[in-house]
């Protein structure tokens, strides 16, 4: 399947360790990236090539791989890290260029 | 400071075509491919088209090809999105984006995207 596939919410209280999942053949054959996206602003990239954080980006923003899931985590989660996030990979087979997961809200309170 | 300031979005009818311009500043334009990508109002994000550096190769979505043609204008630094046929459902906040270095389409970074709505 060229699907990739999140959980539509997460919650966490301040402080804690917020994990986004995000699961689809793709994520084991090209690289993975996740974007943040505020409410009523633009997706901004907080994770590219996997596991490489842009610059800017705070370091509490990490990810792994592991087979064919993706886990975006924010340790210590801020009331300013509530947003939807969204993964995103390619997928060259069947002329899927570009695959976004349905995204994640993620609501820290 | 990279800005993409994308124009052009509005109301439309259904089986009408617009075209939707991305005025890039602030980055060797020419040195990047680009991407278009929609959100449709309260959906998530859909990757819609993409272009090489020079403009030779381009790429769509399966719901947008023959539809959708993407182009670019490299010497005014420009993107655009030439929409034919438009649907109730192409109706969405068109973003267009700077591609992510040495990647192939991934979107890096964003504009602040144009409203399009189709609607009779």
């Amino acid at each position: 399947s060229d699907e990739l596939t999140q959980p539509p919410s997460v919650s966490v209280s301040p402080g804690q360790s917020a994990r986004i999942t995000c699961s689809g053949d793709a994520m084991s054959k090209k690289y993975s990236y996740w974007y943040q996206q505020k409410s009523g602003q633009a997706p901004v990239l907080v994770i590219y090539e996997d596991n490489k954080r842009p610059s800017g980006i705070p370091e509490r923003f990490s990810a792994s791989i592991s087979g064919t899931m993706a886990t975006l985590t924010i340790s210590g989660a801020q009331v300013e890290d509530e947003a939807d996030y969204y993964c995103y990979s390619t997928d060259s087979s069947g002329n899927r260029w570009g695959l976004f997961g349905g995204g994640t809200k993620l609501t820290v309170l | 400071e990279v800005q993409l300031l994308e124009s052009g979005g509005h109301l439309v009818q259904p089986g009408e075509s617009l075209r939707l311009s991305c005025a890039a500043s602030g980055f060797t334009f020419n040195n990047f491919a680009m991407s278009w990508v929609r959100q449709a109002p309260g959906k998530g994000l859909e990757w819609v088209s993409g272009i090489s550096e020079s403009g030779q190769k381009t790429y769509y979505a399966d719901f947008v090809r023959g539809r959708f043609t993407i182009s670019r204008d490299n010497s005014k630094n420009t993107l655009y999105l030439q929409m034919n046929s438009l649907r109730a459902e192409d109706r969405a906040i068109y973003y267009c984006a700077k591609v992510v270095s040495g990647s192939h389409l991934t979107p890096d970074v964003w504009g602040q995207g144009t409203l399009v709505t189709v609607s009779s």
